[in-house]
């Protein structure tokens, strides 16, 4: 259903770097601003990254944002066990309807 | 701070209405638009539409016209969403979501804390 794709899961060791892919298309990520969200078990979404790569104030620098062409990505740097959660990349099409991503569950090891 | 508090838990059965509020507080209610996002469990986020607070004018995704009413009341600071003709599948979670910036494509910044609604016979 949703037209943003992202793996299921990605996992990694403490300490250690993951990166979560977001692919759309012209219509949707390619001409507008990715934004991307976590999702803790049983909480409400919580914005990480706007605009591509803007971080909200609170958000600390160990998440960052890209986006190229009609893809994005997270980074994740230093994983900790309470990043994880769910995580959903987000943009507009060109009707202004917002679209999310299938979601990805990142796994601390 | 910017709150948004949502309306209760609900019951349904298949054909029946429901209406969900989100009062907002910490912030200027009709400056910001006020996005609806419903999670059904174990699935992912799924956008229903937005309402701008200030004009009442709205955007509802495909799948929902027809079916979806978005309101407000901003006397009270409150944003309305009412979902008719349920059937089962509407089962989920319902966010209402504000506008992390006031520029009209600004995603969703601050969330509700979600409301369930269940649609059973």
């Amino acid at each position: 259903q949703s037209v943003l794709t992202q793996p299921p899961s990605v996992s990694a060791a403490p300490g250690q770097k993951v990166t979560i892919s977001c692919s759309g298309s012209s219509s949707n990520i390619g001409n507008n601003y990715v934004s991307w969200y976590q999702q803790l078990p049983g909480t409400a979404p919580k914005l990480l990254i706007y605009d591509n790569n803007k971080r909200p104030s609170g958000i600390p620098d160990r998440f960052s944002g890209s986006k190229s062409g009609t893809s994005a990505t997270l980074g994740i740097t230093g994983l900790q066990t309470g990043d994880e959660a769910d995580y959903y990349c987000g943009t507009w099409d060109s009707s202004l309807r917002k679209v999310f991503g299938t979601g990805t569950k990142v796994t601390v090891l | 701070q910017v709150q948004l508090v949502q309306s209760g838990a609900e019951v349904k059965k298949p054909g029946a209405s429901v209406k969900v509020s989100c009062k907002a507080s910490g912030y200027t209610f009709t400056s910001y638009d006020i996005n609806w996002v419903r999670q059904a469990t174990g699935q992912g986020l799924e956008w229903m539409g937005w309402m701008n607070p200030n004009s009442g004018n709205t955007g509802y995704a495909q799948k929902f016209q027809g079916r979806v009413t978005m309101t407000r009341n901003t006397s009270i600071s409150t944003a309305y969403m009412e979902l008719s003709s349920l059937r089962s599948e509407d089962t989920a979670v319902y966010y209402c979501a504000r506008g992390y910036q006031i520029v009209a494509t600004s995603p969703p910044g601050y969330w509700g804390q979600g409301t369930l609604v269940t649609v059973s016979s």
